[in-house]
């Protein structure tokens, strides 16, 4: 299955500031999906991240506070801009190989902010 | 939006005893797939599930598809220190894309 390459793996900052995670995959995938698990909980999809095209947010996540790119088909990033504590989570970037294999994670991003 | 009950939250077991988990939707699924996360790391694909009925095993974990297609369970057959975890279901939102469920954390005693 294909390995992915997420980082930074933690990070402490200030709010008001943006983080960019980048995760870069070992083969080339369609879908890229990124997920947030607060501490202790599920996870919750952000949006669906395709290469060429704008991605695809869920309800509750908007663009402007969580821009994605996704340049080629190996490797996506995910900005948290104008951070609030609310935001301390860990993100994770996820793909999947086709409909009958489940996703591979990259190993997170544990963000504090403070 | 869809959501995915699983039950119990929490469990702890003694080494040795069995566990269950169980995975609760409203709606009819056309497939599970269930996940392991390792305290600090990330989720892993366990197995998915497509037929009505169906039974997998993987050693000492039997997974089980409800007859409705509305509910699963996994079982662990005589835990071990390395089943310690939280075990997720997850179900079809889309194509590709998957909601999860609450999660049970296992917590095995020594």
């Amino acid at each position: 299955s294909a390995v992915i390459s997420q980082k930074p793996s933690r990070d402490i900052c200030q709010r008001g500031t943006s983080l960019t995670i980048q995760c870069q995959v070992d083969s080339q995938v369609t879908m890229m999906f990124w997920y947030r698990q607060q501490p202790g909980q599920s996870l919750t999809l952000i949006a669906t991240a395709n290469q060429g095209s704008e991605a695809t947010y869920e309800s509750g996540f908007v663009i402007d506070k969580f821009p994605i790119s996704r340049p080629n088909l190996t490797f996506s990033t995910l900005t948290v801009s104008n951070m609030s504590p609310e935001d301390s989570s860990i993100y994770l970037c996820s793909v999947v190989e086709g409909r009958d294999y489940g996703y591979t994670f990259g190993s997170g991003t544990r963000l504090t902010v403070v | 939006g869809q959501q995915v009950m699983q039950i119990p939250q929490y469990q702890h077991v003694q080494e040795g005893e069995d566990f269950t988990t169980y995975c609760n939707s409203s709606t009819t699924l056309s497939n599970i797939q269930w996940y392991k996360q390792r305290p600090g790391g990330h989720p892993v694909f366990l197995i998915q599930l497509v037929k009505s009925g169906e039974v997998k095993k993987q050693k000492r974990l039997t997974f089980q598809f409800g007859e409705a297609k509305k509910n699963s369970s996994l079982h662990i057959t005589a835990t071990q220190t390395t089943d310690v975890g939280t075990y997720f279901c997850a179900v079809k939102g889309g194509t590709y894309k998957y909601i999860f469920g609450t999660g049970t954390r296992l917590k095995v005693l020594a």
